[in-house]
Order: C-alpha cells, then sequence, then structure tokens
C-alpha cells in the first residue's frame, strides 16, 4: 500500500532551538496535510500543501512540499513549551480518497 | 460551529456488549471519517463517508459497524469487541474528502 515515511520519531531540545520533522513518499503525493497532536489530545489541522515547492509561513512554523512533490518538511523557528506534542504528515496519493498519516514525530521541549 | 463532537468521552464494555459511539459537526461538511488510535500511533482509517454514503471501509472487521443517519451525524455501532479493540477511536469530518480533516475529541473505548 501507499506509505509516508516520516522522521525523526522523537525529538528532545532545549526551548529556544529549532526543530524540524520530514516526510517522504516513494510516489507523487497531490497533497499533504499537516496535523499536531496536544498529549491526552486530538489531531488538530494546521495546513495543506497542494502545490509543487510550496512554501507556506504561520508564525514560527514553516511549511515546505518538495518540487517533485514527494517530501515535505516542518519547520519550527525557536521552539516553545507550548510546541510540545505530535506533529503528523498526511500524505494523499493519486486520487485516492484517503490520506496516509506519517508515523509523527514527538516533540518535546525542555524549559 | 467549527466544532466535531463525540459522545461518550470515554467507554467500557465488556465482549458481548453491544455499545454505539456517535459523532455530530455542524460545519457543513459532506465527509466524516471513524479512526482508530493507539498510543503512540498515528491515526488508523477505518470507514470514510462522503455525501451520506460510505465510500471507504478498511476491511475493518464486522464487529464495527457504521451508520451515518444524516449530514451532520455519523455512528459507530459496536458489537462483540475484543480487547485489543481498545483504543481511542476519533471521528473527524471535512468539506470534501480531500480537504482538512476536523477530529473530534475522541472516545476512549476499554474493552475488558
Amino acid at each position: 500500500g501507499q506509505q509516508v515515511m516520516q522522521i525523526p520519531q522523537y525529538q528532545h531540545v532545549q526551548e529556544g532551538e529549532d526543530f524540524t520533522t520530514y516526510c517522504n513518499s516513494s510516489t507523487t503525493l497531490s497533497n499533504i496535510q499537516w496535523y499536531k497532536q496536544r498529549p491526552g489530545g486530538h489531531p488538530v489541522f494546521l495546513i495543506q500543501l497542494v502545490k509543487s515547492g510550496e512554501v507556506k509561513k504561520q508564525k514560527r512554523l514553516t511549511f515546505q512540499f518538495g518540487e517533485a512533490k514527494k517530501n515535505s518538511s516542518l519547520h519550527i523557528t525557536a521552539t516553545q513549551t507550548t510546541d510540545v506534542g505530535t506533529y503528523f504528515c498526511a500524505g494523499r496519493h493519486g486520487g485516492y480518497q484517503k490520506v496516509t498519516f506519517g508515523i509523527g514525530t514527538k516533540l518535546q521541549v525542555i524549559p | 460551529d467549527t466544532e466535531v463532537t463525540q459522545t461518550p468521552k470515554h467507554l467500557v464494555m465488556g465482549m458481548t456488549n453491544k455499545k454505539s459511539l456517535k459523532c455530530e459537526q455542524h460545519m457543513g461538511h459532506r465527509a466524516m471519517y471513524w479512526y482508530k488510535q493507539k498510543a503512540k500511533k498515528p491515526p488508523e482509517l477505518m470507514f470514510v463517508y462522503s455525501y451520506e454514503k460510505l465510500s471507504i471501509n478498511e476491511s475493518v472487521p464486522s464487529r464495527f459497524s457504521p451508520e451515518c443517519p444524516n449530514s451532520s451525524l455519523l455512528n459507530l455501532h459496536l458489537h462483540a469487541l475484543q480487547p485489543e479493540d481498545s483504543a481511542l477511536y476519533l471521528c473527524a469530518s471535512s468539506q470534501e474528502v480531500q480537504r482538512a480533516q476536523y477530529f473530534g475529541p475522541g472516545t476512549r473505548l476499554l474493552v475488558l
């Protein structure tokens, strides 16, 4: 089946440091979505990327979609304790209705 | 209203019980989803409804039975579950199946 690989699985950073998580697919994605799940919470939609090479920013978060539409990244500048949680990418392959979630990257921020 | 609500929040059931999970959204979304999430794992798709019709069943065992009574409501009927079915069950909705999904808070299910 279609897979979306996500690394790293875990990341500990000191507050104020930057953080990046990466997603990769062996086949072209029609779009990719990013979600954040706080401990004990539910996934919350962050953004959707559709175009090749697209870059979108939300305050300290920068999302990129690769030129070949096979990879994506989420970068957080100057992490804060409120950034703690698990970040999931979810990619859609071709005309499939479903999205395939990556394994998630669990971010811990040390104050 | 930008919320997806789910009831109950917690559910404990025996293997012979029959119970139902409920999900509601009033955002006018035409796609609704059931996911199962185990601890430290990503959400795992179970069912997708598009315009009140079942469009995806991810080979889910028949002891899980979805129902979409109308465009705002989604139910998941549970019968003869196994302990390994214990998980967080998440409902989500989106404008269309290609769009962003909005998740409810989930039902934490424990099967004894």
